[in-house]
């Protein structure tokens, strides 16, 4: 079953511009991780946050969770072409032994 | 890629056949994880392991077994491949942190296709 639910399923930008992406959870947490996977690779890890965090930053990358509403948000300031792939949110519940659940993904381009 | 490999990368197969995917390691982690990706679902867990030897059952683990018998590799068996099965699979790895195992990493997937 799935945990997380990223919205919206695609999104396409223009370079320059920021690009949010948000998760939607079920159950209470430990963290929550965001990954990118580009076309025909494996999923390379971003960014954790804790369930006691409620912002966090990397980069390009702000990361916000609300564990009151189960949720958080991606956002990518001033987007690049090579930002373009799929960008998916991953929880570990607690109880859950440190198994991730991840969800679908949202589909993100960036048009140069 | 975190020194993962996954063998073959590409595979066609026949309904009724067994097949094996392999993930190796080269970063001693403790935990291993196999999930298959397909489109409309996301990853789904199959099977994870906790040590060599210990292994444990994920979401979608019917119609697959695994074997791990040394730290650095970890085995995924189909007994019977069924059309069902044609996926992408992806290993992962993660070492153990005080409160368990945490960022993951990836292997580059295995495509599998199943007449």
């Amino acid at each position: 079953s799935q945990q997380g639910e990223e919205d919206p399923q695609a999104l396409s930008i223009q370079e320059g511009e920021n690009a949010t992406m948000n998760c939607s959870y079920k159950t209470s947490i430990n963290n929550l991780q965001w990954y990118r996977q580009n076309s025909g690779r494996g999923l390379v890890h971003l960014i954790l946050i804790r369930s006691n965090e409620r912002e966090k930053h990397s980069g390009r990358l702000r990361v916000t969770l609300d564990t009151s509403k189960k949720s958080s948000s991606l956002l990518i300031t001033a987007s690049r072409a090579a930002d373009t792939a799929s960008y998916f949110c991953a929880t570990d519940a607690r109880g859950s032994q440190g198994n991730l659940i991840f969800g679908k993904g949202t589909k993100l381009s960036v048009k140069p | 890629d975190a020194g993962i490999t996954q063998s073959p990368r590409h595979k066609v197969t026949e309904t009724g056949t067994p097949v094996t995917l392999r993930c190796h390691q080269t970063e001693n982690h403790r935990y291993m994880y196999w999930y298959r990706q397909d489109p409309g679902h996301g990853l789904r867990l199959i099977h994870y392991s906790y040590g060599v030897k210990d292994t444990d059952k994920g979401e979608v683990s019917d119609g697959y077994s695994v074997s791990r018998s040394k730290t650095e590799d970890f085995l995924l068996t189909l007994e019977s491949a069924t059309s069902s099965q044609t996926s992408v699979y992806f290993c992962a790895i993660s070492g153990s942190r005080a409160g368990g195992p945490e960022t993951q990493y990836f292997g580059p997937g295995t495509r599998l296709l199943v007449l």
